[in-house]
């Protein structure tokens, strides 16, 4: 059955501080490892990876890939109290009309003023 | 696009009750999903189509779940009878073919009491 574990569960910050938020997946077929911001309503894209050790970055978020592990990372650096929200990883497994995303149960980042 | 569109965004019924979800998915993405989330299990995928024809229905709890997709436009998720363990909010997602991520719903938050 494939699998997709994130940690920590939760987290609290405060401002300023980087984060480092970690993703392990057991995939049959791995295709790709996405990465999504859920605050109070749908999970919105952030990244998604495909190859190992090269970084997707968006301003102060980064996530990297390491596909012989079966890990990865998302770091904030300077958080803000806006990037308090859930932080879903999910692993996609091959294409064609086999299209299925496998979630983890997030990670809960609270950033404190 | 007006994105995934989702009815109704709350619904509270009693037990015993049958409850009707819809969704309009975005016009042109072949791939549409049906996710649960709860607290305690995170994102559940419960089923997706392809081209309206299911695919795999492996995560549809039992059978008092069904799901129809009559035509490229629309989709349904029916529950009967409820029960209050299927309180949860239902998302509907949507993805192109060969797109690289899923766009999620805002989501129908659906309470059985």
């Amino acid at each position: 059955e494939d699998k997709v574990v994130q940690s920590p569960l939760s987290l609290v910050v405060h401002e300023g501080d980087t984060v480092t938020l970690n993703c392990s997946y057991e995939v049959t077929n791995f295709r790709s490892l996405l990465w999504y911001k859920q605050e109070k309503k749908a999970p919105t894209f952030l990244f998604m990876l495909t190859s190992s050790g090269i970084e997707k970055k968006s301003g102060r978020l980064s996530s990297i890939l390491d596909k012989k592990e079966l890990f990865s990372i998302l770091n904030i650096t300077a958080t803000q109290t806006g990037d308090s929200a859930v932080y879903l990883c999910a692993a996609r497994n091959s294409g064609g009309s086999n299209y299925k995303l496998t979630f983890g149960k997030g990670t809960l980042l609270t950033v404190n003023p | 696009d007006a994105g995934v569109i989702q009815s109704p965004r709350h619904e509270v019924t009693e037990m015993g009750q049958e409850v009707t979800l819809r969704c309009k998915p975005i016009s042109g993405h072949d791939y549409l999903f049906w996710y649960r989330q709860t607290m305690m299990r995170g994102l559940e995928l419960l089923i997706y189509f392809n081209n309206n024809v299911p695919i795999d229905d492996s995560g549809m709890p039992e059978d008092r779940f069904s799901a129809k997709m009559p035509n490229a436009s629309f989709s349904t998720l029916k529950i009967q009878p409820s029960e209050p363990r299927d309180s949860a909010v239902y998302f509907c997602a949507n993805s192109p073919i060969g797109g690289n991520t899923i766009y999620f719903g805002e989501g129908s938050w659906l309470t059985v009491v």
